[in-house]
């Protein structure tokens, strides 16, 4: 168990539509990650956060939006979903978000986009 | 964009037997991470190597790193069933004070039979 909560497990909505999806990171980290994991694209990184601020950001889509509050959970939303956007989507976390530490993965959130 | 190409794809052995999976790189790096990922769950961390290492140990785990020719190995000793999983290779390349980013490669499927 990485101590890495992700929810809903699964998911499954329609074209157009706009969901949310919930991550708790590790009791003691400060930094989430998230990342996209389809069979054509592999795993891809879309935003980090550290603190509540945006830290790095990689290849997210306009349509997606995410956010860390102060308790630290992140949140990210997706919207005006195409089919295309069906995947596994990762959250990870870590100590204080820098490159020279592992992360920490939650067993993801799958989406399927009828 | 994903910085690694990981070979082979697949691998099947047998239990006892060795199994080594390589990876390359495109860019410079911090710091290259090897995760493991078992069918529908989420990654997790296995070993880091840093730039300025060439080799290192974690139990039946071995990591190699050549960035002269921008490459590492995995090599896992005396395998088990349980070791059936995909394993993927992950670099970081940005600066370590902003954020920690990870490029993963496709990933190897490993198939250990008893």
């Amino acid at each position: 168990d990485s101590g890495v909560t992700q929810t809903p497990k699964h998911l499954i909505t329609a074209t157009g539509q706009r969901v949310t999806l919930r991550c708790s990171p590790r009791s003691g980290d400060l930094s989430v990650y998230w990342y996209q994991q389809s069979l054509d694209q592999g795993l891809q990184f879309l935003i980090q956060y550290y603190n509540g601020e945006e830290r790095a950001k990689g290849n997210i889509l306009e349509r997606f939006s995410a956010q860390q509050f102060p308790d630290l959970h992140s949140e990210l939303n997706l919207s005006s979903l195409e089919l295309g956007d069906s995947a596994l989507y990762f959250c990870a976390s870590s100590v204080d978000g820098g490159s020279n530490q592992p992360q920490h993965f939650g067993d993801g959130t799958r989406l399927s986009i009828l | 964009s994903q910085q690694g190409e990981e070979d082979p794809q697949a691998l099947s052995i047998q239990e006892g037997e060795n199994a080594t999976m390589n990876c390359s790189y495109k860019t410079s790096i911090n710091n290259l991470q090897w995760y493991r990922q078992n069918s529908g769950r989420g990654l997790v961390h296995l070993i880091l190597i840093r730039s300025n290492e060439r080799e290192k140990h974690s139990g039946r785990l071995r990591v190699t790193l050549d960035t002269s020719k921008k490459s590492s190995s995995l090599l896992i000793t005396a395998s088990r069933a349980a070791d059936t999983a995909s394993y993927f290779c992950a670099t970081a390349s940005i600066p370590y004070n902003q954020g920690g980013k990870l490029i993963f490669g496709q990933g190897t499927e490993l198939s250990v039979k008893p």
